[in-house]
């Protein structure tokens, strides 16, 4: 258990439909990073927050968005959803972001869109 | 910007087999590197690290040298086990102006067989 908690488990939905993902850090943790792994593109940096702040953004679409919350947990929001956003979404954490950082990741959301 | 390239999977092994898995990596500055392993329905775990070229990170039999004169982190291990059978990703790590961002390869799924 690496002390990072993701819900739900697994989310379906239909296209055109706007979805929260949840993440809770590991006790301690003050950055947070979200991930979408998908078959074709494997494992995409989305979003990175530090204590409330947005840090560093990667590939993340202007239909996402997210926050981390006064109590470090994480929401990544999905909106008008298509076909092509179905993908595990990874929520990790870390104690900071200095060089050589363990990230501890979550068992992550299966994002169904149907 | 920083990208990692490792080789291609799946990769099928029998057991006590010698692994090697090899992994590029393109960066400016100096990254730390890292190796994450993801078991079936799991997150990402960290698997061994290196954060300064010639270093050698272990762990559970499996080793990696950061070589900065080849830019590369290949990972091995002398007898692989039917346990050993997941993906494996490649990733470095850097940080900078407050953020840290970790950029992974695209995985190399390993099997191995009794």
């Amino acid at each position: 258990d690496s002390g990072v908690t993701q819900t739900p488990k697994h989310l379906i939905t239909a296209t055109g439909q706007r979805v929260t993902l949840r993440c809770s850090p590991r006790s301690g943790d003050l950055s947070v990073y979200w991930y979408q792994q998908s078959l074709d593109q494997g494992l995409q940096f989305l979003i990175q927050y530090y204590n409330g702040e947005e840090r560093a953004k990667g590939n993340i679409l202007e239909r996402f968005s997210a926050q981390q919350f006064p109590d470090l947990h994480s929401e990544l929001n999905l909106s008008s959803l298509e076909l092509g956003d179905s993908a595990l979404y990874f929520c990790a954490s870390s104690v900071g972001v200095s060089p050589g950082e363990k990230l501890f990741f979550g068992s992550g959301t299966q994002l169904s869109v149907l | 910007g920083n990208s990692v390239t490792q080789m291609e999977g799946p990769v099928t092994l029998s057991e006590e087999a010698f692994l090697t898995i090899n992994c590029t990596y393109t960066a400016t500055g100096y990254p730390s590197l890292f190796w994450y392993v993801q078991y079936p329905g799991e997150g990402l775990q960290l698997l061994l690290k290196a954060t300064k070229a010639d270093d050698k990170g272990s762990n559970k039999g499996f080793e990696a040298t950061y070589r900065k004169e080849t830019t590369s982190f290949h990972l091995e291990k002398g007898s692989v086990q039917v346990s050993d059978s997941a993906v494996y990703f490649c990733a470095l790590g850097q940080s900078g102006a407050g953020s840290y961002q970790l950029t992974f390869g695209k995985g190399t799924k390993l099997s191995v067989i009794p």
